[in-house]
């Protein structure tokens, strides 16, 4: 399958600070990437869809301006997220969909954590 | 009303035994369907996926859909407690729109040595 990349794997970081996640795939070109957060024992949340060279599309109730998204290549896409909060809090995952294709294969996601 | 609805579990079998895995949704314009297993802590992996009616065999793995009935299922052969997972039943199509996926809340599998 597809292989998908996410660095960093693991971040601690102070609330109010900006942290940004970049997600790649290395052996196909992504022309979508999605992100995704998820809860302890909950299933994955789709935050938003990143085509590449477009605007994000936000699902209802991700706030645009706190999660920055943007997909400035066909194997990089990147998640900002701003003013971190505790509640901020979770694992991020991205994954990619190359053209043609409707299978998404993940990265092996991001674990924030704001204090 | 959920869109895709799993069984939460967890589903327990003993080792070297069959795990049936069950997944229903309700709209019928979805066109492609997957498998993800799990492991805790760690992502989603693609284990199968199906776009047509019928039955579709990967190894230990048979994914099985039923679109008048709306279900798809998993079938694994030989169960080994590595397969002891959570299992996402995912599907994308005219419900979610074009290539989103819609997740079920997933099932979690113990394989029992």
């Amino acid at each position: 399958g597809a292989v998908v990349s996410q660095h960093p794997s693991r971040v601690i970081c102070k609330s109010g600070t900006s942290v940004k996640i970049e997600c790649r795939s290395l052996d196909f070109q992504a022309t979508t990437m999605f992100w995704y957060r998820q809860f302890p024992k909950k299933s994955l949340m789709l935050m938003a869809t990143s085509n590449e060279g477009s605007k994000a599309t936000y699902e209802q109730g991700v706030e645009k301006d706190k999660f920055l998204i943007n997909h400035a290549s066909l194997t990089l896409s990147t998640l900002t997220v701003t003013s971190a909060h505790p509640e901020d809090s979770s694992f991020y995952i991205c994954s990619g969909l190359a053209g043609g294709s409707y299978e998404q294969y993940f990265g092996p996601g991001t674990r924030l954590t704001v204090t | 009303q959920k869109e895709v609805e799993q069984n939460s579990g967890p589903l327990s079998v003993p080792e070297g035994a069959i795990a049936s895995l069950n997944c229903t949704y309700s709209d019928r314009g979805s066109q492609s369907f997957f498998w993800y297993r799990q492991y805790s802590g760690k992502s989603p992996e693609l284990i199968m996926f199906i776009y047509s009616n019928g039955d579709k065999e990967d190894g230990r793995f048979t994914a099985q859909l039923n679109k008048a009935s709306q279900y798809v299922s998993l079938l694994i052969r030989d169960s080994q407690p590595s397969d002891s997972a959570t299992y996402l039943c995912a599907l994308s199509g005219e419900a979610s729109g074009t290539y989103k996926y819609i997740f079920g809340t997933g099932t979690r599998l113990k394989v029992l040595a």
